[in-house]
């Protein structure tokens, strides 16, 4: 399988709360991150959590990680019409740093 | 202001015809890397440069080159670019190393179509 897997799309409505999930297979990842990508645009850097962390909070974003089970999930509060994009998931592994990201997830935010 | 600076934003060109697309940092890092963008693929990793002169192969590397002179400029080159490399790419810049949070830092992007 692929070494960062998420599902490919989410629906919510506004206001609602969305939960995007993410799964990995290094267990020597030392850094997890979110990244957002607006149409058009480069991919911009939303949070991250350090790998001996389980949940780290940032206004709307939640970042919640299972060590255990390689899982990684963000969650976003009160989802506005304005966090429609591709939320792409992301491993730094190894010893000098290489990025490995998921497949990405487009969520759709609808009124 | 921190950025990756990537030129052109937007390219069309026929198969085989040799093309550049260059890329520069001005935060000094040290790791630079080149991904494509494919629906459904997520970005995958072309080449990188962990410094100057230092370059490796990527997940995807066959069709491309690279080359490391200077430490702000990490140039993707297409040698002889054929339909299959019709993609969006980012050229990405951090710090290596994983004894400190390194974040990547991207370009604006490349969307390149080749007929």
């Amino acid at each position: 399988g692929e070494d960062v897997e998420q599902s490919l799309f989410l629906s919510v409505r506004e206001g609602d709360s969305s939960v995007i999930n993410c799964t990995y297979t290094d267990s020597s990842s030392t850094y997890l991150y979110w990244y957002k990508q607006e149409p058009g645009a480069g991919l911009q850097l939303l949070t991250y959590i350090f790998s001996n962390m389980d949940m780290k909070q940032d206004q709307r974003l939640t970042v919640l990680l299972n060590k255990k089970d390689k899982h990684l999930s963000l969650r976003i509060a009160d989802t506005q019409t304005g966090d429609s994009a591709i939320y792409f998931c992301a491993a730094l592994t190894g010893s000098w740093g290489k990025f490995q990201f998921g497949a990405g997830t487009q969520v759709v935010v609808t009124p | 202001e921190a950025q990756v600076t990537q030129n052109p934003r937007y390219l069309i060109t026929v198969t085989g015809k040799k093309l550049t697309v260059t890329c520069s940092q001005n935060m000094n890092h040290e790791y630079m890397s080149w991904y494509r963008q494919d629906p459904g693929l997520g970005l995958r990793q072309i080449y990188y440069s962990m410094n100057v002169e230092v370059t490796d192969k990527g997940d995807v590397p066959e069709g491309y080159k690279v080359s490391r002179k200077e430490k702000r400029n990490f140039p993707l080159i297409l040698e002889s670019p054929s339909p299959n490399q019709t993609s969006l790419y980012f050229c990405a810049s951090s710090w290596t190393g994983t004894a400190m949070n390194t974040e990547a830092f991207f370009g604006q992007g490349t969307r390149l179509t080749v007929v």
